[in-house]
């Protein structure tokens, strides 16, 4: 079955410079969620989107932004990067219908560090 | 605001003995209650899902159980084993996003 595809796995930046991840929900998923996990953290919820548009809006500092596209896959931006930004960064997805309700299936993962 | 709260941090066993893994959360307004593993800088495995709905999910030598109510849940591992070392989270599903705990790191000693 599909899975939850994110790009790249790893990235490694400079401090102040820009990077972009990628999402790719489960097929007939609407709903995407961005989380950060920093080492030896548990993770924490960034952003969502459902249906392209945001739903929910957690600790995402003010220098990411992200969106979700037409065909749902979602892009988080981040800029002006700091060494604090060195995490993994899961996507997930649900199937989220009209109640909220969700069973989210996560991605692998993308490792971000930033020298 | 949702807090999840899980106990112990850490656990270390004998193999072959009964894991019991806690997890409690302060509202009870939720839909759904997973609980994951995790290796060390690895991705998150969904090990079992409780729907509000339900009281317990089984799966193999796995059994979680919730008691929504009192806002916990508990994750039962039977006869375990080296390979089961790991990182147990539970997270908790309100609207439009899911909470995590801290989990709870967990080694099997040979």
């Amino acid at each position: 079955a599909a899975g939850v595809i994110q790009s790249p796995r790893h990235l490694i930046k400079e401090k102040r410079e820009t990077a972009t991840l990628k999402c790719y929900p489960i097929p007939r998923h609407d709903t995407v969620y961005w989380y950060q996990q920093g080492p030896g953290q548990d993770p924490q919820f960034l952003i969502s989107f459902y249906e392209k548009m945001q739903s929910d809006k957690g600790s995402i500092p003010d220098r990411f932004s992200a969106q979700q596209f037409s065909d749902y896959h979602s892009e988080l931006n981040m800029s002006s990067l700091e060494l604090g930004d060195s995490a993994l960064y899961f996507c997930a997805s649900s199937q989220t219908g009209l109640s909220g309700a969700n069973v989210l299936t996560f991605g692998a993962g993308s490792r971000l560090t930033v020298l | 605001k949702q807090e999840v709260t899980q106990i112990p941090a850490a656990l270390s066993v004998p193999e072959g003995e009964n894991l019991v893994l806690n997890c409690s959360f302060t509202d009870s307004a939720i839909y759904n209650l997973q609980w994951f593993r995790q290796d060390p800088g690895k991705g998150l495995t969904s090990l079992l899902l409780i729907q509000s709905s339900q009281r317990e999910q089984t799966s193999g030598r796995l059994n979680a159980s919730l008691d929504k109510s009192s806002g916990r849940s508990t994750l039962y591992i039977a006869a375990s084993q080296p390979g089961d070392s790991a990182t147990y989270l539970c997270a908790v599903s309100g609207d439009y996003k899911l909470s995590f705990g801290a989990g709870t790191t967990v080694t099997v000693r040979a």
